[in-house]
């Protein structure tokens, strides 16, 4: 069925370094959302995106339906950015697809 | 403050008995969810609810049944629990018909013995 890549599978970055975390889909998406799923287990929101890009603090995310990926930037990373960070696509038929996740470690 | 509750946190259970997973929202949303998520791996849909009494199947409904009789509420029910629904099992609300932003509980632990 249609997918959800994410990737990198695993990220280890020092403190105030940054990166990016990718999506890719197998098919065109209406939506995709951001989560971080913390060392409590708990999962925040961080953005919802239909096109575009919004930023909030040290993230950024963008969403390119068109060509099918959706980008996660974090810089001058913090310990507390430490989790795991999933992203969520809205299918055209409205069913939410789930990628695996990147988890994310912060070194000092 | 927008919230979505779950109770208990921790419950251990012995295989057989019944389980009832609780999960408020005090948002007014019209869409709910009751993800289970296991180690290591991402969210798997036991179940969507679109608003009081219209529910439908996610993608692994079997051995769980829901029940929603107040837009505010969303119970899972596990009745005679195996071992290997034990997992972590997560609410989830949102606005509209769930093309929304998701909010989550801060999820049930359940442990089947």
């Amino acid at each position: 069925g249609d997918q959800v890549e994410q990737s990198p599978s695993a990220l280890s970055l020092h403190e105030g370094t940054g990166s990016a975390l990718r999506c890719n889909f197998t098919t065109t998406m209406r939506a995709v959302q951001w989560f971080q799923q913390n060392s409590r287990g708990s999962l925040i929101n961080l953005f919802y995106l239909a096109s575009g890009t919004k930023e909030n603090g040290r993230l950024k995310s963008t969403f390119n339906s068109k060509e099918s990926y959706s980008t996660l930037h974090i810089r001058d990373a913090q310990l507390e950015d430490s989790g795991t960070y999933f992203c969520a696509a809205l299918h055209s038929n409205y069913q939410l697809i789930w990628g695996s996740g990147t988890k994310l470690i912060i070194k000092p | 403050d927008m919230k979505v509750t779950q109770m208990p946190r921790y419950l251990i259970k012995r295989m057989g008995e019944n389980v009832l997973l609780e999960c408020g929202q005090d948002m007014s949303h019209e869409t709910m969810y009751w993800y289970r998520q296991d180690p290591g791996l991402g969210l798997q849909l036991i179940y969507i609810s679109y608003d009081v009494d219209s529910n439908s199947e996610g993608d692994i409904p079997k051995g769980y049944r829901v029940s929603r009789k107040k837009r505010e509420h969303f119970s899972l029910i596990l009745d005679s629990a195996k071992t290997n629904q034990t997992s972590v099992y997560f609410c989830a609300s949102s606005s509209g018909t769930g093309a929304e932003t998701l909010y989550f509980g801060s999820g049930t632990r359940l442990t089947v013995l």
